[in-house]
Order: C-alpha cells, then structure tokens, then sequence
C-alpha cells in the first residue's frame, strides 16, 4: 500500500449505531487530520493530531471521537450520529516542520446517516 | 467566517481552450497557497503551489498567479484536456501553521 488509505469506503448507518473510520498513512508523516466534506461546502477540519498529540479540535461534537494509537494510523470513532453528519470524511498526513504545508489525502468515507 | 473564497461554483471550458480559476483570501497571514483536484471518489491530489515570495509559479500546463496586494490568486490550465475535468480547490497557510484554509472548490468540465 502507498499513500494514504481508508476504509471503509462506504458506510451506511443508523442513528443508534457505533462504528469507526480507519486511517493509515504510508509516507512516514508526523501529522495526521479528520476532515469533513459536506456538497459544495469548503473542506471542514475536525481534527489534527502532530506526533500522536491532538493539537486541534473545532468545536466538533462529542458524537465523533478521534484516536491516533501510532504516527501511522488514525482512527474517527462514530456513535449516536445525526442524519446532517451525512459526508465525505477525508483523512490527510503531513511533515510538519517543513517550509511547505503540502498535505496528502485518502480516498474518503461516503458516510451516510439514516 | 471562510478565509478562502473561490466564488466560481463551475467553468465548462472547450477542449484546447484555457480554464481560468480565481481565488480570493482575507487572511493577510497567508503565505503558502496550494491547488488540489480532485476526482469524483477519490481524495484531492496536490495540483500546483506557491509562496508569497513569488508571484508565478509554472508546471507544465499549470500555472499559478498570486497577487498579494489583491489577495488574489489564480490557476490557469492551458491547453484544458478532458481528464482535467474535476473539481479544483484552493486552499491556503500561513509560515509555520499546519492547518490549511480550504476554498468550496470550482467544478471544472472540459468538452469536447
């Protein structure tokens, strides 16, 4: 595998349902982020994590909960969600430390809320 | 309040022609900006970047423009290929910040 991976691909899931969202990054990175991407909306930043630390969290409800085990590999757990939290969940990797801020995407998870 | 506007929803553009996608920023912080495409059911790839010690940067049939006195910076396609058919996002940073400040993105339709 290279890159950047996530599974699953697609999920479907009911309100009262608890799942979970892998990310694993193959490029050595120290940095790891959740992103949302809701139709025709800027991508939204849920959260960073910089050498397995969270560093950010924008006010997302507790209905996502985020873990970085390793520099590697990221995981969003999901309970309880909300049929408006239907999206695109991308997760990234970056160097930080460097003069560019590049960072490199996974293919997302459709997720969609009945 | 959204730092990065990209105000065009969508360009449909004639094969061989030129696409033009605009960028506006507010944050005078800004000094990295970053194009990424990105295809439908996939994640966005890095397209072009630049900092704001240059005004131009060119890879192949991509080219970037930043003027920093407008807060304005532009992608330019030339010649517009069928494949570059996707949606395009700007995205921008400030020195030393790791998060990136994402435009809504530009649909890009290349005919025929």
């Amino acid at each position: 595998e290279t890159g950047v991976t996530q599974t699953p691909r697609h999920l479907v899931m009911g309100m009262t349902n608890k799942k979970s969202l892998k990310c694993e990054q193959h490029l050595g990175h120290n940095a790891m982020y959740w992103y949302k991407q809701s139709a025709k909306k800027p991508l939204e930043l849920m959260f960073v994590y910089s050498l397995e630390e969270r560093v950010e969290n924008n006010s997302v409800p507790s209905r996502f909960s985020p873990e970085c085990p390793n520099s590697s590999h990221l995981f969003l757990h999901l309970h309880t969600l909300q049929p408006e939290d239907s999206a695109l969940y991308l997760c990234a990797s970056s160097q930080q430390g460097l003069a560019t801020n590049e960072q490199f995407f996974g293919p997302g998870t459709r997720l969609t809320v009945l | 309040d959204q730092q990065v506007k990209q105000n065009s929803p969508s360009l449909s553009v004639q094969e061989g022609r030129i696409s033009i996608l605009n960028c506006d920023y507010t944050n005078s912080m800004f000094d990295y900006f970053l194009w990424y495409k990105k295809y439908p059911a996939e994640g966005p790839t890095f397209l072009i970047s630049i900092s704001s010690i240059k005004d131009k940067n060119e890879d192949g049939r991509f080219t970037v423009f930043l003027n920093k006195s407008a807060k304005h910076l532009s992608l330019h396609i030339v010649p517009s290929q069928p494949g570059d058919s996707a949606v395009y996002f700007c995205a921008a940073s400030a020195l030393g910040d790791y998060k990136l400040s994402f435009g809504a993105g530009t649909t890009v339709t290349v005919r025929a």
